[in-house]
């Protein structure tokens, strides 16, 4: 089964748009949630993580929202650019310290 | 050099035979990990190991054996491919839990195509 879903699986938007992708979850126990950024033909790479304690966390143009009561969490690119255009994974940390990651989505952003 | 160095990088072969795919890092990370990426699935852990003498079975092991030479190297083995096993593998490696995130640190990928 999928503990961590994830939507959309792509999505595309024009240059400045805000693309938002979202994370749902069902255990409890996971106790960090980190987004990972990955351009063709690379690994996985952190983007930004946050922690359950917390509703919102911004690193320059990237924001995550965490609602804990709803277990959901989501990824919002502000004045998104081409150079943003990649594949997109959340994750959630469970038992033992493992990553469980979402489904991926595919955004494109249009020049 | 990348930290995190996986090969092959692409490696074509058909059903039936044996395949091995290696990691090694330079990080000095403990823990080391494999990962398989399929579209509309996601990366799915198939074997995990948080030391050269602890291996652990992930989502997805059924198909799959690792071994753990030595903290930096960390292998993957096919005993026989079959189709759907074609894949994008990763190998990724973070540091022991305590007192930080458990940020992963991914190879670049080995495509793995089973005719």
């Amino acid at each position: 089964q999928q503990q961590v879903k994830q939507s959309p699986q792509s999505l595309i938007v024009q240059k400045g748009g805000i693309p938002i992708i979202n994370c749902a979850y069902e255990n409890t126990a996971f106790d960090y949630f980190p987004w990972y950024q990955q351009f063709p033909g690379k690994g996985p790479a952190l983007l930004i993580a946050i922690r359950p304690d917390v509703s919102e966390k911004k690193e320059g143009r990237f924001t995550i929202s965490f609602n804990k009561s709803a277990k959901q969490f989501s990824l919002h690119i502000m004045d998104s650019q081409p150079g943003d255009s990649a594949t997109y994974f959340c994750a959630a940390r469970g038992v033992g310290g493992k990553l469980i990651f979402g489904q991926g989505t595919e955004l494109s952003v249009k020049p | 050099d990348a930290d995190v160095t996986q090969t092959p990088r692409n490696r074509i072969t058909k059903t039936g035979k044996r395949i091995m795919l290696e990691c090694s890092q330079t990080k000095g990370h403990d823990r080391m990990y494999w990962y398989r990426q399929d579209p509309g699935l996601g990366l799915r852990l198939i074997y995990y190991s948080f030391d050269v003498k602890d291996i652990n079975k992930g989502e997805i092991s059924d198909g799959y054996s690792v071994s753990r030479q030595a903290q930096a190297k960390f292998s993957l083995s096919l005993e026989s491919a079959i189709p759907n096993q074609t894949a994008l593998y990763f190998c990724a490696t973070s540091e022991a839990r305590g007192g930080n995130t458990g940020e992963l640190f991914f190879g670049e990928g080995s495509r793995l195509t089973v005719l």
